[in-house]
């Protein structure tokens, strides 16, 4: 089975730290996402790669940036952590090509940040 | 753009009744990919079930059964005789097949099923 592994089930930050959440996952997948749920808004996409050091924005690019160094692990980074920040964080890994609609994301637990 | 809609945000029933979570999408592709995840209050997302646009057929898994009708772009989750268990928070999803071919969930239904 795919795992995903966030390493950081709760984390609580203050206003203005640097805040890096990280997210492996085992099965040489190409693609990661990294989505943030929140009450009454389900699961917003934040920035996805679809390959080793390649990014792309999602739906709430602002206030975050990825790092995608090696295949297996896909960081978000906020660079000054805000209260609108406090959420729940979801990876998850997808296999095949970017183009790939028809295959399933496998998603980690979540990683819930609060900043104070 | 795509667009996937779950007006229902809650649902409660009590254990054995029958259940139906509404989803309706937009999309302008012809190809495309309907999916539903369940995230049980322990918050991973479990995959329950993908339909690429060109099957129409209704599927039965145990207890879940799923209606796709393109006619009306919806694609509704039944739980039959529902148990303490299904309580979570179901989602539906869409990947278009061109782009990147992002997953745009739906708001949620949280479902509760009392003893």
């Amino acid at each position: 089975d795919v795992k995903v592994t966030q390493s950081s089930r709760y984390l609580v930050k203050r206003t203005g730290e640097k805040v890096f959440l990280e997210c492996v996952q085992d099965m040489d997948h190409e693609n990661m996402f990294w989505y943030r749920q929140d009450p009454g808004l389900g699961l917003r996409l934040i920035y996805f790669s679809y390959d080793v050091k390649m990014k792309e924005k999602g739906d709430i690019p602002e206030g975050y940036s990825v790092s995608r160094e090696k295949k297996e692990r896909f960081s978000l980074i906020l660079e000054s952590a805000s209260t609108n920040q406090t959420s729940m964080y979801l990876c998850a890994s997808r296999g095949g090509q970017a183009i790939s609609g028809a295959n399933v994301l496998t998603f980690g637990a979540g990683s819930r940040l609060t900043v104070l | 753009a795509q667009k996937v809609t779950q007006a229902q945000t809650e649902i409660s029933v009590v254990e054995k009744e029958d259940v139906t979570l509404d989803c309706v999408y937009e999309t302008r592709d012809t190809t495309y990919y309907l999916f539903w995840y369940k995230q049980p209050p322990s918050g991973e997302l479990v995959f329950l079930i993908r339909r690429n646009s060109f099957d129409e057929q209704n599927e039965i898994s145990g207890r879940y059964s799923w209606n796709f009708q393109k006619s009306t772009s919806s694609f509704n989750f039944t739980i039959t005789a529902s148990q303490v268990v299904d309580s979570a928070v179901y989602f539906c999803a869409l990947s278009e097949s061109s782009g990147y071919s992002t997953l745009t969930f739906g708001k949620g239904t949280m479902l509760l099923v009392s003893p």
